[in-house]
């Protein structure tokens, strides 16, 4: 089984609409979970973080952790076509794990 | 612009062969990680360096090793080249290295093809 689960999708919506992203963890030692957003041939940055449950607001962004479903979502509100790319969740123990990503268009 | 850069951009060599990417942390980082991303795969952790000393270590292969010098900057080197060693890898550099929370800060990546 691995560490983190993410569904790869793709993920198509038109402009303007609300996206779920959403990842499952086996290892309950987690303390740090993380969005990453990576645009086609270009390196992950850093969306949000969070530090163990509960969520995390920035703008259209809002970050969930449910530690007892050990599931993470991020949400994108009024979502917009520079906002298509590959979405990582990554966590962290002392190691970083991240999943495979989810790929999203945002369709004009 | 992260700040990390790394070289080459791209490389293609033959299987059996051995290559060095280079990676140079932001300014101010002591801690580099390495990383190896495939399309089945994702992202996979494979070694951080924290000043200069080996901190961690996930699903590094045998055949590679890398190391982090006096300045900082580190090297990843993979010998024996395989087909499946194809893939984006990926240096992160962060302050710190310690357990706990630390952003990493990406660099551009090298593409590497083996033929």
């Amino acid at each position: 089984q691995k560490e983190v689960e993410q569904d790869p999708g793709p993920l198509s919506v038109p402009e303007g609409a609300i996206v779920s992203l959403n990842c499952t963890y086996s290892n309950s030692a987690f303390q740090y979970f993380m969005w990453y957003r990576q645009y086609s041939r270009k390196g992950p940055e850093l969306l949000m973080y969070t530090y163990s449950s509960g969520n995390k607001e920035d703008g259209r962004f809002t970050a969930q952790v449910d530690k007892s479903s050990k599931y993470i979502s991020l949400f994108i509100r009024d979502s917009q076509p520079s906002d298509s790319a590959t979405y990582l969740c990554a966590m962290s123990a002392n190691e970083f794990y991240f999943g495979t990503g989810t790929s999203l268009t945002v369709i004009p | 612009d992260s700040g990390v850069t790394q070289t080459p951009k791209h490389l293609i060599t033959a299987t059996g062969q051995r290559v060095t990417l280079r990676c140079s942390p932001r300014s101010g980082d002591l801690s580099v990680y390495w990383y190896q991303q495939s399309l089945d795969q994702g992202l996979q952790f494979l070694i951080q360096y924290y000043n200069g000393e080996e901190r961690a270590k996930g699903n590094i292969l045998e055949r590679f090793s890398a190391q982090q010098f006096p300045d900082l900057h580190s090297e990843l080197n993979l010998s024996s080249l395989e087909l499946g060693d194809s893939a984006l890898y990926f240096c992160a550099s962060s302050p710190q290295g310690l357990a706990g929370y630390y952003e990493q800060y990406f660099g551009p990546g090298t593409r590497l093809t083996v033929t």
